[in-house]
């Protein structure tokens, strides 16, 4: 099992409300990635990190935006949720090679969202 | 599928036998990866094979890469219920830049009964 932890496993809000998705690894990755996936369906980037202080967005288009201060954090926030936000969003990770774009990714165990 | 798609979709087997799933993709790639996501979980990374190669193992799997067709399939050989789970196909597009955007397939379920 990789060293990346996501919090809450699930979470049920109303909509309107703001809510912050966690994710933490502790193995010194440079690249963090944010995913939204949908049951049954597959994966979709919406955010991704190379390091401290860079984010850009994914090919998923996301009301939600994320934030990297230190290595190990990157947190995704949503200001206001909506029903249509509700899904699975898993975070992961993978080591910088240089320019080498052949890093396995290491995922969590994903946050499942349920905006009411 | 932006680029992945996975065939079968859907694929029930009995333990000990052998279950075979293909992706097939539309540009070039740099390399192609599977993944394990076990129901309710994150997705586990099984086996990469570069785009130089053509076959790769890795204990009961086995991965084999055509890119003049564009296709990849994995072979988990002596299938056990844990097996049970989605696999998923990922590829690094060759032009795509050092950002590793992987582009996952849309999966395979895996049901392996005992």
């Amino acid at each position: 099992e990789a060293d990346i932890y996501q919090t809450p496993r699930y979470l049920v809000i109303g909509t309107g409300k703001k809510i912050t998705l966690e994710c933490s690894q502790t193995m010194g990755h440079d690249k963090m990635y944010w995913y939204q996936q949908d049951p049954g369906m597959e994966l979709h980037l919406i955010h991704y990190s190379y390091g401290v202080n860079s984010t850009e967005k994914g090919d998923l288009s996301s009301e939600s935006t994320v934030s990297r201060i230190r290595t190990e954090h990157f947190p995704l926030t949503l200001e206001s949720a909506r029903p249509s936000h509700t899904s699975q969003y898993l975070c992961a990770s993978s080591e910088r090679q240089g320019s080498s774009y052949n890093s396995p990714l290491h995922f969590g165990n994903g946050t499942r969202l349920t905006v009411t | 599928s932006q680029q992945g798609e996975e065939d079968p979709q859907a694929l029930s087997i009995q333990e000990g036998e052998n279950a075979t799933m293909n992706c097939s993709y539309k540009t070039s790639i740099n390399n192609l990866q599977w993944y394990r996501q076990n129901s309710g979980r994150g997705l586990v990374h099984l086996i990469l094979i570069r785009s130089n190669e053509r076959e790769k193992h890795s204990g009961r799997l086995r991965v084999t890469l055509d890119t003049s067709k564009k296709s990849s399939s994995l072979l988990i050989t002596a299938s056990r219920a844990a097996d049970t789970a989605s696999y998923f196909c990922a590829t690094a597009p060759l032009y795509g830049g050092a950002t590793n955007k992987l582009i996952f397939g849309t999966g395979t379920l895996l049901a392996v009964q005992p």
